[in-house]
């Protein structure tokens, strides 16, 4: 099977700007997690989707957010960029295995805002 | 959520084991102990997960103490590509959902 994929892998944008992450998960998997990984806080939850709806979500500001689409596929979109947003941006799915679920990660998406 | 407690940076030489510390003196009954690690400029990958007796697959073992207040990954033969940080997460089996809540993790440096 394909791993998690997530596009695009690198992207520069400016203060204020918009920004909309894909990801593409496992097949078969239906949650999509998002953290995001800093070098000052680390990995941190950011929210997830389970068959189109959020399920558990992070402490961020309602700048960060998401959707799911009904195959799986999730994008997340941070809207007026500040310069703090800039980091790599990973997207994790999920399948329920005897009672405990995995999380496969993608490789991220690093965000740069200037 | 429980937390643990690692150490910042261990060291160890290619072809020997290694043994991961983790501390996590206030988790619950019911309480997973998982283990995820992240390989340089990877998303994290799993490496194993136990409740309570010893666990053991294809990429490392699990060691969980009698009083499961402190678990230990082994690696037991330390590879170049082994070198990486190493997260120790509880996940309570009765959470809705998934938020795996990383610490700071141990970085793994093996030399050849």
């Amino acid at each position: 099977k394909a791993g998690v994929t997530q596009t695009p892998r690198y992207l520069i944008k400016t203060r204020g700007q918009q920004v909309t992450l894909s990801c593409s998960p496992i097949s078969g998997h239906r949650s999509v997690s998002w953290y995001q990984q800093t070098p000052g806080q680390g990995l941190q939850f950011l929210f997830e989707y389970f068959s189109e709806t959020q399920r558990n979500k992070g402490n961020f500001p309602g700048r960060f957010s998401g959707r799911q689409f009904s195959n799986s596929r999730s994008e997340m979109n941070v809207s007026t960029l500040e310069l703090g947003d800039s980091a790599l941006y990973l997207c994790a799915s999920s399948l329920l295995t005897g009672g405990i679920e995995t999380q496969y990660f993608g490789p991220g998406t690093r965000l740069l805002v200037l | 959520d429980a937390k643990t407690t690692q150490p910042n940076s261990m060291e160890s030489n290619e072809e020997e084991p290694v043994h991961l510390p983790c501390n996590h003196s206030t988790i619950s009954g019911t309480d997973y102990i998982h283990w995820y690690r992240q390989l340089p400029s990877q998303g994290p990958e799993y490496v194993i997960h136990g409740l309570t007796s010893n666990v053991n697959n294809r990429m490392a073992s699990l060691a969980i103490a009698e009083d499961r207040k402190s678990s230990t990954l082994i690696l037991h033969r330390a590879t170049l590509r082994d070198a990486a940080v190493y997260y120790c997460i509880l996940r309570d089996v009765r959470g809705d959902g998934n938020k795996l809540v990383f610490g700071a993790g141990t970085i793994l440096r093996v030399k050849s």
